[in-house]
């Protein structure tokens, strides 16, 4: 079945040690977003790609960073994680056209220690 | 902001009854919709209704849309104890490039007793 994949679902990472979560996709979607949704919260938008296109939301952190190397590859860097990065981070894809749902993969929960 | 705002903030009803959740948004939309998200899970979609819909609907979904008024209701028919999540509206944002990014509202979690 086509679908987004992220991994590794938990992540345990140290304060100051940099991160990175990985998402893959079988959709062949030209857009690819991360979200990052702290507890009992709505996802917040931190970046979207249209094809190698990067948009980087204003108040998504300096020390978030994307890359996407091909269509079905997306990665998050943090390079310096602290205490309030902790969160469930999501990634999605959709198609590049308007009225588009966008399709989820089921998270990384990201616990620094 | 066009944050959508869910109310109520949390639902608990049985099974068997009608749950109703609602979103107000602040700006002009294309479209918006509604994700379920079950605990530590991903956002799944439902429904998409463009602005000039009035009501949609999917199975025992119902969204309804009312651009005058800046506000859109789901109403989940005969709830079942697996609709037990959280649900979201979310508006959409046109870019340059013609895809749209979302903002999400702050959900509703609905807890359905059998």
């Amino acid at each position: 079945d086509a679908m987004v994949i992220q991994n590794p679902r938990y992540q345990v990472t140290q304060f100051g040690k940099p991160v990175t979560l990985s998402c893959s996709q079988t959709l062949n979607h030209n857009v690819m977003y991360w979200y990052q949704q702290k507890s009992s919260q709505a996802p917040k938008l931190l970046f979207h790609y249209y094809d190698k296109d990067f948009n980087n939301e204003a108040d998504t952190p300096d020390n978030f960073q994307s890359r996407r190397p091909n269509t079905s590859f997306c990665f998050l860097d943090i390079r310096s994680p602290g205490l309030g990065d902790a969160a469930m981070y999501l990634c999605a894809t959709s198609r590049g056209q308007e009225n588009q749902p966008q399709h989820f993969g089921d998270g990384t929960r990201l616990s620094i220690l | 902001s066009q944050q959508g705002e869910e109310d109520p903030q949390a639902l608990s009803i049985q099974e068997g009854e009608n749950a109703t959740m609602n979103c107000s948004y602040k700006t002009s939309i294309n479209n918006l919709q509604w994700y379920r998200q079950n605990s530590g899970r991903g956002l799944v979609h439902l429904i998409l209704i463009r602005s000039n819909e009035r009501e949609k609907h999917s199975g025992r979904l119902r969204v309804t849309l009312d651009t005058s008024k800046k506000s859109s209701s789901l109403l989940i028919t005969a709830s079942r104890a697996a609709d037990t999540a959280s649900y979201f509206c979310a508006t959409d944002l046109v870019m340059n490039s013609g895809y749209s990014t979302l903002t999400f509202g702050k959900g509703t979690m609905l807890l359905v007793s059998p």
